[in-house]
Formats: structure tokens, sequence, C-alpha cells
């Protein structure tokens, strides 16, 4: 039972540059979440899934695409990087309290 | 809008000192209040909850109540160890909002000495 697993745990890109973060959950949960963590600012959500299928947009969705094909899994793509999305990255997944994963170290240059 | 504010940090007291770590809040509706804690290099674990208004959350000697009268959710411990090391969060959730997404406060940093 792994709870909630983030791959790649860090990851450094170049300007323009897309990659997409994973996130898998073993929980059942329906809810799942993608948030980034800066200096000073806590964590901001970017976006989120109530159920399979569905997504819908938090506060920072600029830059950013995502896609649940089903309950386990839930993507974070960036279509072409900037250093403006250097940040820590944090999926979640909620039942009555959010359970978060490890996180991706990611460094846009 | 719903918001977070917290005492900012970084915080640093001696071991079997008494922590607080001062959250005061903004919601409509009926928050549900949270405090995650983050060790260095891992995601956020929740530490304690409180669902209503003069509920107390209590968890590894950590304690908070949630006062409506002062929309506060203040974090207290009465002996902290080097091992509470850590960033503390506040947060607060309303169902049916955005999927009751969490908003987070900026975090406080502590940091026990022996």
């Amino acid at each position: 039972n792994a709870g909630v697993t983030q791959t790649p745990k860090f990851q450094v890109l170049k300007t323009g540059q897309s990659m997409t973060l994973q996130c898998a959950q073993d929980m059942n949960h329906n809810s799942m979440y993608w948030y980034r963590q800066d200096p000073g600012m806590g964590l901001r959500l970017i976006y989120y899934s109530a159920s399979e299928g569905t997504t819908d947009k938090g506060e920072v969705p600029n830059g950013y695409n995502v896609s649940r094909l089903n309950k386990r899994e839930f993507s974070l793509r960036l279509e072409s990087a900037a250093p403006s999305q250097t940040s820590v990255y944090f999926c979640a997944v909620r039942q009555a309290e959010q359970f978060f994963g490890p996180g991706t170290r990611l460094t846009v240059l | 809008g719903n918001s977070v504010t917290q005492m900012e940090g970084p915080v640093t007291l001696s071991e079997e000192a008494f922590l607080t770590i001062n959250c005061t809040y903004t919601a409509t509706g009926y928050p549900s209040l949270f405090w995650y804690v983050q060790y260095p290099g891992e995601g956020l674990q929740l530490l304690l909850k409180a669902t209503k208004a003069d509920d107390k959350g209590s968890n590894k000697g950590f304690e908070a109540t949630y006062r409506k009268e002062t929309t506060s959710f203040h974090l207290e411990k009465g002996s902290v160890q080097v091992s509470d090391s850590a960033v503390y969060f506040c947060a607060l959730s309303v169902l049916y909002n955005q999927g009751g997404k969490l908003i987070f406060g900026q975090g406080t940093e502590l940091s026990v000495k022996p």
C-alpha cells in the first residue's frame, strides 16, 4: 500500500521543453489535486479532478494541462516550460482530508 | 474570498520550550481547519484538524482549537522536541468549493535546538 506516489522526484528542464509529472494512488479516492509550493507562498492549487474523466482549474492553471484517464492516475503536463515554473509540485488525494505525495522538485533553466 | 494568514517564521526555540504558531482565517461558509507538517525533503502530513467551531484537534502533543469568534486556529505544544523541527502549514477547506480544495497559509518554519 504505497498511498500516493509521484514520478520523477527531481527534474531539470530547459526553457521551452515539455514534460509530464505523474501521480498515482492506491487509496481508491475520487478527488485528486495538483499543487505547487513556492517559498513564502504556501501551496497553491493548479488543477483538481473530482472524479475520473473530470478536471477543473485551480488558482494558478496557466501553463499547465492535466489528464485524469482513470481513477488511479492524475498527470500534470508542462507543454513549454518557463523559469517561473521552477517549483516543488505535490499531488494529493482526498477523502475527509488530503493525503500528499512526496513531491517533484522541478527546475527550469 | 477565503484566505489563511500565519505568523511568519522562522521560529527558533530551545528543547522543552512552549510553542505557539498563530493562524487566522477568512472564509465564507463553514470551513474545516487543518494543520499540516512538512519535514525536510518530504511531502505534507496531516497533523490535526477541526471541523466545527469550538472543536479541538490534537495529535502528538500538538493542539489547536477552532475559534469562530476570533477566526483563529492557533497551534500549540507544551514542550517541543528537536524532532518537531519542520515547516507547519495552517489550511482551510470549504466543502463544495472547488472540490474541497485546501487553502494554505504561507507556512512557518520551526527550528528546535537541543
